[in-house]
C-alpha cells in the first residue's frame, strides 16, 4: 500500500464545476504539498501546508493531521485548470528537508 | 527573477554510457533537490543538497551520484545507463530545506536506448 494515496486517478469536469482532490496517508508529516504538473513536465508547487487551510485565487487547499487527510478545492473550473495534480508529504522527523514522497496524482481534464 | 533552470531539455543516450544533468537554482537558493519521474514508479525522491552537502539520498542505486557547487548549482550522473533509467528528472530549489517553497524546473526527459 502506498504511503500516499490520492482519489480519483481521473476527473472530467464540465468548466465552472467545483472540484475537489483528495489526498490520504499513513504516516506522520511535517508538512504536506499539493503540486501542478501540465503537460511537457514542468511542476508548480501550489501550496504547503502544515495545518488548517490555505487559499490563492480559485484554488484552497486544507488538511487535517488528525486524519490524515489533505483536499485540494478548485472553484469556478476553467479548461486551464486541466493538469495532473500531485500530493507529497514531508515525513515527521526527517528534518527540514525536501524529501518527499508523492502521491500517483489526479489527472483533471475541464471540458468547455 | 529568473526560474530553476535545467539544461539539457531532452537527451538521448545509450545503454552503457554516463549522463550529467544540470540544475541552476533560482538566485539565492541554496537548497537543490532532484526527482525522477517514470510512468510506472511515478515521482521520487533522489537526493537533496544544501550549502554543497549531500543531506538527504532516496532509495537508488549506487550508479545515481550528485554534487552540488559554491554558486549552488547542482548536477546529477549516471553512471552505466540501463533502460530503466529513461525518465524525466526534476530538480528543484527553495531558500532552505523544507521550510521556504520549492520552485521546479522544467526537467531534462532522458530516453536511454
Amino acid at each position: 500500500k502506498n504511503e500516499v494515496e490520492q482519489s480519483p486517478q481521473n476527473l472530467t469536469a464540465q468548466e465552472g464545476e467545483f472540484i475537489t482532490i483528495n489526498c490520504s496517508y499513513s504516516v506522520g508529516i511535517s508538512a504536506l504539498h499539493w503540486l501542478q504538473q501540465h503537460p511537457g513536465g514542468g511542476i508548480v508547487s501550489l501550496f504547503m501546508l502544515s495545518s488548517g487551510k490555505k487559499k490563492h485565487g480559485r484554488l484552497i487547499a486544507t488538511i487535517n493531521i488528525q486524519e490524515k487527510h489533505s483536499s485540494l478545492h478548485i472553484t469556478a473550473s476553467h479548461p486551464r485548470d486541466s493538469a495532473v495534480y500531485i500530493c507529497a508529504v514531508r515525513l515527521l522527523g526527517g528534518g527540514a528537508t525536501n524529501k518527499l514522497i508523492f502521491g500517483t496524482g489526479t489527472l483533471l481534464a475541464v471540458q468547455p | 527573477k529568473a526560474g530553476v533552470t535545467q539544461t539539457p531539455r531532452y537527451l538521448i543516450k545509450t545503454r552503457g554510457q554516463q549522463v550529467t544533468l544540470s540544475c541552476s537554482p533560482i538566485s539565492g537558493h541554496r537548497s537543490v533537490s532532484w526527482y525522477q519521474q517514470t510512468p510506472g514508479q511515478g515521482l521520487q525522491f533522489l537526493f537533496e543538497y544544501f550549502s554543497e552537502t549531500q543531506r538527504n539520498k532516496g532509495n537508488f542505486p549506487g550508479r545515481f551520484s550528485g554534487r552540488q557547487f559554491s554558486n549552488s548549482r547542482s548536477e546529477m550522473n549516471v553512471s552505466t545507463l540501463e533502460l530503466g533509467d529513461s525518465a524525466l528528472y526534476l530538480c528543484a530549489s527553495s531558500l532552505v530545506s523544507g521550510v521556504s517553497e520549492a520552485f521546479f524546473g522544467q526537467g531534462t526527459r532522458l530516453t536511454v536506448v
